[in-house]
């Protein structure tokens, strides 16, 4: 069985700083994909950023970047540049097939 | 480009009642997800569906719910005499392929009083 966990149940971050989320997994996979979704107050699950397994570059969307330890099972979240409306409950996520299995979920709070 | 869509966006029912939730996936995508997420928890998933096929239950209750997803129209989760801890936000993604990322729906909140 899958399992993710997300260690940080809230982090906090002044404007225009740097953040890291942090996330680990567990799998018998050996292809597989993960993700990062953002959740406002307005409930919608917005997909932030995905890495594929069999790929070694760590994934890249504008401010947002992971860094992928296959070997280490880790996919942490990293958000440049800060801002006001990235401020959201974050949550990671593994698929291996027919379910996307996610984390607790991480509370960013960004600070003027 | 209408994203996947659901409906009603929030339902209130009474103990015993019956809820049904709908969802309307993205064009193009034949592949449907329920996920359940409680208050202050991440989304836990329910059941995994294929145009008349169900293909995954194994996060469904066993009883009460039940889903669809007919060859003409939306899927349905359907919660027969719904109880206090049915009371959650409800959300529907679709996929083209069954093994990418998922695309979700704005969710159905559900309160039973």
């Amino acid at each position: 069985a899958q399992t993710v966990t997300q260690s940080q149940p809230e982090m906090s971050v002044q404007e225009a700083e740097t953040v890291t989320l942090s996330c680990t997994y567990d799998t018998s996979e050996s292809d597989y994909y993960l993700f990062w979704y953002k959740q406002p107050p307005s409930r919608q699950m917005i997909l932030v950023i995905r890495q594929e397994a069999y790929k070694q570059q760590n994934a890249t969307e504008n401010r947002f970047s992971v860094n992928f330890q296959k070997a280490a099972k880790s996919f942490s979240l990293k958000i440049s540049d800060s801002q006001l409306g990235d401020a959201a409950m974050y949550f990671c996520a593994h698929n291996a097939g027919n379910m996307l299995t996610f984390g607790g979920g991480t509370r960013l709070m960004v600070k003027p | 480009n209408a994203g996947v869509m659901q409906n009603p966006r929030h339902l209130v029912r009474r103990r015993g009642q019956e809820a049904r939730l709908r969802c309307s996936p993205m064009k193009g995508h034949s592949h449907v997800y329920w996920y359940r997420q409680l208050p202050e928890e991440g989304l836990k998933f329910m059941v995994y569906l294929q145009k008349e096929n169900i293909i995954d239950e194994s996060g469904m209750p066993k009883e009460r719910f039940s889903a669809e997803f007919p060859k003409e129209g939306p899927s349905i989760l359907r919660i027969q005499q719904v109880v206090r801890g049915d009371s959650a936000a409800y959300f529907c993604a679709s996929s083209p392929t069954g093994y990418n990322e998922q695309f979700f729906g704005p969710g159905t909140r559900l309160t039973v009083l």
